[in-house]
């Protein structure tokens, strides 16, 4: 089955700093990516898509110089959670495309990573 | 608007009874997704079950199978013979249109499965 390793899958960051996630589909080749941000107890998300070879495109209220995506092969996207500060601290989680996964249906289903939970102090 | 809702913040189940859990979903696009996704403690997002607008049964997978009421716009999500396992976090969540593999959520229902 589709596999997507999400890394590092906790990290503690001084603020002020900048700490990248990196997300890879490891089986299979993803041109696009997904990222996600869910709060405690909260939904998830949709941050951004990542789509191979060319800019992110983000969703409304999401600040693009902060949260900098780079998805430069088709098994990598990763993110960078520029000048962390505390309100930053959250549970980022990816996704990519697995084609024909879904049942009887054969639709695209997403394949989650494990998540990354940030802490900023 | 709320495109996915999920009425049930939290639900009890006995092992091995089934339990339903509600969404319902808002969209004007006459093709669309709806997946089912279980989110353990640990994090990860799991996919259980699909059901396309296009599909006329109710899709199954193993112990989950899916309630779909396309004019009252609901996915409703079965276990059966629940399992201390499934004691998670489950989303429902929608892929509007077919050029798009982006999901939206619900806000999820919180089930715990007791002895």
């Amino acid at each position: 089955g589709a596999v997507v390793s999400q890394h590092p899958s906790r990290v503690i960051c001084k603020s002020g700093t900048s700490v990248k996630i990196e997300c890879r589909s490891l089986d299979f080749q993803a041109t696009t990516m997904f990222w996600y941000r869910q709060f405690p107890k909260q939904s998830l998300m949709l941050m951004a898509t990542s789509n191979e070879g060319s800019k992110a495109t983000y969703e409304q209220g999401v600040e693009k110089d902060k949260f900098l995506i780079n998805h430069a092969s088709l098994t990598l996207s990763t993110l960078t959670v520029t000048s962390a500060h505390p309100e930053d601290s959250s549970f980022y989680i990816c996704s990519a495309t697995y084609l024909g996964a879904g049942g009887r249906s054969g639709a695209n289903v997403l394949t989650f990573g494990a998540g990354s939970r940030l802490t900023v102090l | 608007a709320q495109k996915i809702t999920q009425t049930q913040p939290g639900m009890f189940v006995q092992e091995k009874e089934a339990v339903t859990l509600d969404c319902t979903y808002d969209t004007s696009d006459p093709s669309y997704g709806l997946f089912w996704y279980k989110q353990p403690s640990s994090g990860e997002m799991i996919f259980l079950i699909y059901q396309g607008s296009y599909d006329q049964q109710n899709a199954t997978e193993g112990r989950y199978s899916l309630n779909f009421q396309k004019a009252r716009k609901s996915a409703n999500l079965v276990i059966s013979a629940s399992q201390l396992g499934d004691s998670a976090m489950y989303f429902c969540a929608m892929r509007e249109g077919h050029n798009t593999d982006k999901l939206i959520f619900g806000t999820g229902t919180r089930l715990q499965v007791f002895p």
